[in-house]
């Protein structure tokens, strides 16, 4: 399977202890993005990387949220001293985009399996 | 990005052509629309992408009127496994791409 991959599947933690989550994204994708999502309401875009740089941060990731993606490939998301309002479930998408070319393209992002977060 | 608004539920029989409508009425010169199909426990999927008039792929066809303020998404003979929500995203998906804008989507129940 070549698509986007993301580790662990399901993570229970209890309030206040640190979580990792990791993303492989599609191979060769530049792009890498994370959101975030809760029961019955659509994604909410959180950080996303064009290569190794973190181009955007949404304003909803407290400090306790960081993102890396040290070498271009997979990326981690680190949440520090959970939340009960942290559980909801962790999407990553990856897409290839195009950095010199002349004509207009579209950033189709193809979205991973994502985590589960549940913080007691 | 634009806001786009979109019915909360649609029902529908196995079989039936299936058409949501979304409105877009701020969308930008330079903005795309787009919809991602999502089933339970899973990420978006990717389902079309538009700029204008008609756009269609084997899944599914894509229409967009002269004024790109409003669009619509059509499933032709809808089974059982398209039981998901579908949601509609207008947003400058070319030159710069970037993040994607959901709302809530529209959750489409398909029954025998």
């Amino acid at each position: 399977d070549t698509g986007v991959s993301q580790d662990p599947r399901h993570k229970i933690t209890k309030r206040g202890q640190n979580v990792t989550f990791r993303c492989d994204p599609i191979s060769e994708h530049n792009r890498l993005y994370w959101y975030r999502q809760t029961l019955g309401q659509g994604p909410e875009f959180l950080t996303y990387f064009q290569n190794e740089a973190q181009l955007e941060k949404s304003r909803l990731l407290s400090d306790r949220f960081s993102a890396e993606r040290p070498k271009g490939s997979f990326s981690t998301l680190e949440i520090q001293r959970t939340e009960q309002g942290d559980s909801a479930m962790y999407l990553c998408a990856s897409s290839s985009f195009p950095r010199d070319s002349l004509f207009s393209s579209t950033d189709t992002q193809y979205f991973g399996p994502g985590t589960r977060l549940t913080v007691l | 990005l634009a806001k786009t608004t979109q019915p909360v539920s649609m029902d529908s029989y196995e079989g039936q052509e299936v058409n949501i409508t979304c409105s877009h009425n701020n969308i930008a010169t330079n903005d795309y629309i787009t919809w991602y199909q999502q089933f339970p426990s899973q990420g978006p999927r990717f389902i079309i992408q538009g700029y204008k008039t008609k756009v269609t792929n084997e899944v599914a066809s894509l229409f967009i009127p002269a004024d790109r303020k409003s669009s619509t998404l059509s499933l032709p003979r809808v089974s059982l496994s398209d039981t998901a929500v579908y949601y509609c995203l207008v947003g400058d998906m070319g030159n710069q791409g970037g993040k994607l804008i959901f709302g809530q989507g529209t959750e489409l129940s398909v029954k025998p």
